[in-house]
């Protein structure tokens, strides 16, 4: 059964941070890799997808990288705002269909 | 679109007593998971619907849970008899296949607390 790891469990920067979350698995044989942000209170909200051929996916200040062979993923939040503090999820699908959660990374900025 | 629908969004109640918890997903997906919450346990899938048919269930934890799909647009997921240790908070998600992925929108969730 795919374990999906996430460290930290919490993390406090102050504002104007570059951070990075990290996601380890154990089945490398994923077929694709997905982070969301929780904010309290909400559902998730899908942030990047990386096909298991892709390498790193962007999207205005976050990076996310995959690095299938070594089981791990990196979120990179490039000038962290106070507006950016909510729960980080990784999430990995093996059969493209459902998917296995970490249990996430609280992020705080602090401004 | 107003996007996956839960409801209700809180419920408190004996132990004992049925629960059922419901979800509309977004019009033209064709699949629905339900997950659960917890602190200890993270989110747990618990069932996955694709065009109304249930696909995997494994993670249905008892035979006190049971999960419907009757049409499209509308799936129920029934706890009899509710647990304390049922508390937790209940995600339904819809997704729609585009290009060999799921990506999920989730709902606000339904947070259940069994006394």
């Amino acid at each position: 059964k795919q374990e999906v790891t996430q460290i930290p469990a919490a993390l406090s920067v102050p504002e104007g941070e570059n951070l990075v979350l990290n996601c380890s698995f154990t089945d490398s044989a994923i077929y694709n890799l997905q982070w969301f942000r929780q904010d309290p209170g909400k559902g998730l909200t899908s942030l990047l997808l990386i096909q298991s051929s892709q390498r790193e996916q962007t999207s205005g200040r976050l990076n996310a990288s995959l690095d299938k062979s070594s089981g791990r993923s990196t979120l990179y939040i490039a000038a962290s705002q106070p507006g950016d503090s909510a729960t980080y999820l990784c999430a990995v699908a093996n059969s493209g269909y459902a998917l296995n959660f970490g249990k996430g990374t609280s992020l705080l900025v602090t401004p | 679109d107003a996007g996956v629908i839960q409801s209700p969004r809180h419920e408190v109640t004996e132990m004992g007593q049925e629960v059922t918890l419901r979800c509309k997903p977004i019009s033209g997906h064709d699949y629905l998971f339900w997950y659960r919450q917890t602190m200890m346990r993270g989110l747990e899938l618990l069932i996955y619907f694709n065009n109304n048919v249930p696909i995997d269930d494994s993670g249905m934890p008892e035979d006190r849970f049971s999960a419907k799909m009757p049409n499209a647009s509308f799936s129920t997921l029934k706890i009899q008899p509710s647990e304390p240790r049922d508390s937790a908070v209940y995600f339904c998600a819809s997704s729609l296949r585009v290009s060999g992925a799921n990506v999920l929108t989730f709902g606000a969730g339904s947070r259940l607390t069994v006394l």
